[in-house]
């Protein structure tokens, strides 16, 4: 079945250390984007890419680094400069245009103690 | 600044009963309309989608849509306990390919109660 994985699920860590959470897709999309969602909040885009080697800022953006190396790939590295990183992360793919979805993957919620 | 409004809730009805949740957003040219749904803990599913004004109905679920007005709501109708969730309401621009007008932006989200 096509679809969108993330993982870990759950990942713990170190305030301080850099972490990459991974996205993979296999629905053959052209765009990938990276949300973070707070409790009680809404979802905020961080990056979105619409094509391979390419990706563009959201609207919370600093703290955070994307690559975009393969069609199927979208990997967030969330680095020490975020200042508060503990969040669900949730990485989504669409096929693009105006009325497209999009899809989502099951999340990885992040702890930074 | 586009922004999407949804009422947090809680929303509370009785089993059986019709859920109504609202959204509106002050972007003129947003072009299409997505309703989600999550459960506590899950990621979004898509339950409807929606581009012209209207109604649109897919089983128990009816999406509104009044581009005048500014505003979208799903309809649920025979509420049931497995439809207590949070409704995230999410809408995109005319820019398609290309640009933040493209991408989908979401409300807070309403929280839904059905009550047995």
């Amino acid at each position: 079945d096509g679809g969108i994985t993330q993982s870990p699920k759950y990942l713990f860590r170190k305030e301080g250390q850099n972490v990459t959470l991974s996205c993979e897709q296999n629905l053959n999309h052209d765009a990938m984007y990276w949300y973070r969602q707070d409790p009680g909040q809404g979802l905020r885009l961080i990056y979105y890419s619409q094509i391979v080697n390419d990706f563009q800022k959201g609207d919370i953006a600093e703290g955070y680094s994307v690559s975009r190396e393969k069609k199927e790939s979208f990997p967030l590295t969330v680095t020490s400069a975020q200042k508060n990183p503990t969040a669900f992360y949730l990485c989504a793919s669409s096929s693009g245009g105006p009325n497209s979805p999009l899809h989502f993957g099951n999340g990885t919620r992040l702890t930074v103690t | 600044q586009k922004e999407v409004e949804q009422n947090s809730g809680p929303l509370s009805v009785p089993e059986g009963a019709i859920a109504s949740l609202n959204c509106t957003y002050s972007d003129r040219g947003s072009q299409s309309f997505f309703w989600y749904r999550q459960y506590s803990g899950k990621s979004p599913e898509l339950i409807m989608s929606i581009y012209s004004n209207g109604d649109k109905e897919d089983g128990r679920f009816t999406a509104q849509l009044n581009k005048a007005s500014q505003y979208v709501s799903l309809l649920i109708r025979d509420s049931q306990p497995s439809d207590s969730a949070t409704y995230l309401c999410g809408l995109k621009g005319a820019g398609g390919y290309g640009g933040s007008q493209g991408n989908l932006i979401f409300g807070k989200g309403t929280k839904l109660s059905v009550k047995p």
